[in-house]
């Protein structure tokens, strides 16, 4: 059970948009930044945003994040069928006094 | 270009203990909170523990505070996680990151370690 919960899965056509929400609380997400990454099987994590919609400089300005109160999305326009893989939220939980995940968004591009 | 390399991971019986090791390069490690993060098989993914660029703090996750030590030398350029009492549920990939709180820009190829009978 994670602390932070996303969608088990999403879909959506070549070229569409797609986007993938994480659901927090206050002492996480609704008090400090968040993360999101990517995943391909086998394969480390990549950091696709950080500080909630601050872009690392080598990845595409398709992906976006935002924020709301106590939850997060992630948003990846322009769907191409390399960006299937599993997308994680990460946010620092102050009570916890730890980093808290989200449970991961498998991704298909239809 | 900042480069992360785990090794250590193995298979051991429940009960045991294991060391991993984190070599870095390609930036001043001594600059820099670093992390362990772990995977269970086809689970997602868990945060295990950080530790402050001086090895001054450390924050680790409930389930594996006081059976998992974080530590660093920033003269060797390496980060470690000394693992004991190790459980079943301790199964799994583990990664060092660099950074702190979710800021982890990069990330080693992992380690896998696995705790079975």
């Amino acid at each position: 059970q994670s602390v932070l919960t996303q969608p088990p899965s999403v879909s959506a056509a070549p070229g569409q948009k797609v986007t993938i929400s994480c659901s927090g609380s206050t002492s996480n997400i609704g008090n400090n930044s968040v993360a999101w990454f990517q995943q391909f099987p086998g394969i480390a994590p990549k950091l696709l945003i950080y500080d909630t919609h601050k872009r690392p400089s080598e990845i595409p300005d398709r992906f976006s994040g935002s924020d709301s109160g106590t939850s997060a999305t992630l948003a990846i326009s322009g769907l191409q069928t390399g960006d299937e893989a599993d997308y994680y939220c990460g946010a620092w939980d102050s009570s916890l006094r730890g980093v808290v995940f989200g449970g991961g968004t498998k991704l298909t591009v239809l | 270009e900042a480069q992360l390399g785990e090794s250590g991971g193995g298979s051991v019986r429940p009960g045991g203990s294991l060391r991993l090791s984190c070599s870095a390069s390609g930036f001043m490690f001594s600059s820099y909170w670093m992390t362990w993060v772990r995977q269970a098989p086809g689970k997602g993914l868990e945060w295990v523990a950080n530790i402050k660029q001086d090895g001054t703090e450390e924050n680790y996750a409930e389930s594996v505070r006081g059976r998992f030590t974080i530590s660093r030398d920033n003269a060797k350029n390496s980060l470690y996680l000394e693992m004991t009492d190790l459980r079943a549920a301790d199964t799994a990939t583990y990664y060092c990151a660099r950074g702190n709180h979710v800021w982890l820009f990069y990330w080693g190829q992992g380690t896998l370690v696995t705790v079975s009978s």
